[in-house]
């Protein structure tokens, strides 16, 4: 139990083209996603926390506007990277915690890496 | 400010041998306490946590780790290392709800 996707795991894509990544979480609601970035050979830095149904909250020094998160159901959040650059070319991976209490506790999907040439 | 901290970026152990991935938390309340893993191009994977009750706590794959209060340290350990154990592990905490920190990372490579 407790599976989160992505799609897609990887993308290449051209610069100033805009990107989706979808997180899903397969057999539980999560009332919260989180996504996160993360450069090679670092650890995971948090871009955005969203909870269903309202806007996300974005950490400091985050573009809101260059990184649109959306999460329209308890299952579904996206992440959408608009007008894509070469130094937008990360790993990324999201997150998701269930409503009901479970200690914080985070469940990951497999990442998406993203390449803009 | 609450922050987790990995001393050590690298590890390496021979194959067999004991291991220990150490990791020290800032002293703010409670916090609930997690070991993830991560291979290449892939996500993190869940090993254990520790939010209450005994001390040592048992995870996957034959993993371990203990809860010191006074040192407050998490260092996940494992009685014999495998090489495919070779892969990247964070240490997290969250505190009071609020959002997962991570440490910045420790690299183990287990040598046949």
């Amino acid at each position: 139990g407790a599976v989160v996707s992505q799609h897609p795991s990887w993308v290449i894509c051209k610069s100033g083209t805009s990107v989706k990544i979808e997180c899903r979480s397969l057999d539980f609601q999560a009332t919260t996603m989180f996504w996160y970035r993360q450069f090679p050979k670092q650890s995971l830095m948090l871009m955005a926390t969203s909870n269903e149904g309202s806007k996300a909250t974005y950490e400091q020094g985050v573009e809101k506007d260059k990184f649109l998160i959306n999460h329209a159901s308890l299952t579904l959040s996206t992440l959408t990277v608009t007008s894509a650059h070469p130094e937008d070319s990360s790993f990324y991976i999201c997150s998701a915690r269930m409503g009901r209490p479970s200690y914080n506790e985070q469940f990951f999907g497999p990442g998406t890496r993203l390449t803009v040439l | 400010a609450q922050s987790v901290a990995q001393p050590e970026d690298q590890v390496n152990v021979a194959e067999g041998n004991p291991l220990t991935v150490k990791c020290t938390y800032s002293v703010s309340g409670n916090p609930y306490l997690f070991w993830y893993v991560q291979y290449p191009n892939r996500g993190l994977q869940f090993l254990l946590k520790y939010i209450t009750g005994d001390n040592l706590v048992k995870g996957s794959y034959g993993f371990e780790a203990e809860f010191n209060k006074s040192q407050t340290s998490f260092h996940l350990k494992k009685p014999s290392a495998l090489v495919s154990d070779s892969a990247l592990y964070f240490c997290a905490a969250s505190y009071n709800n609020n959002d997962m920190r991570f440490g910045a990372g420790t690299r183990l490579t287990v040598k046949p």
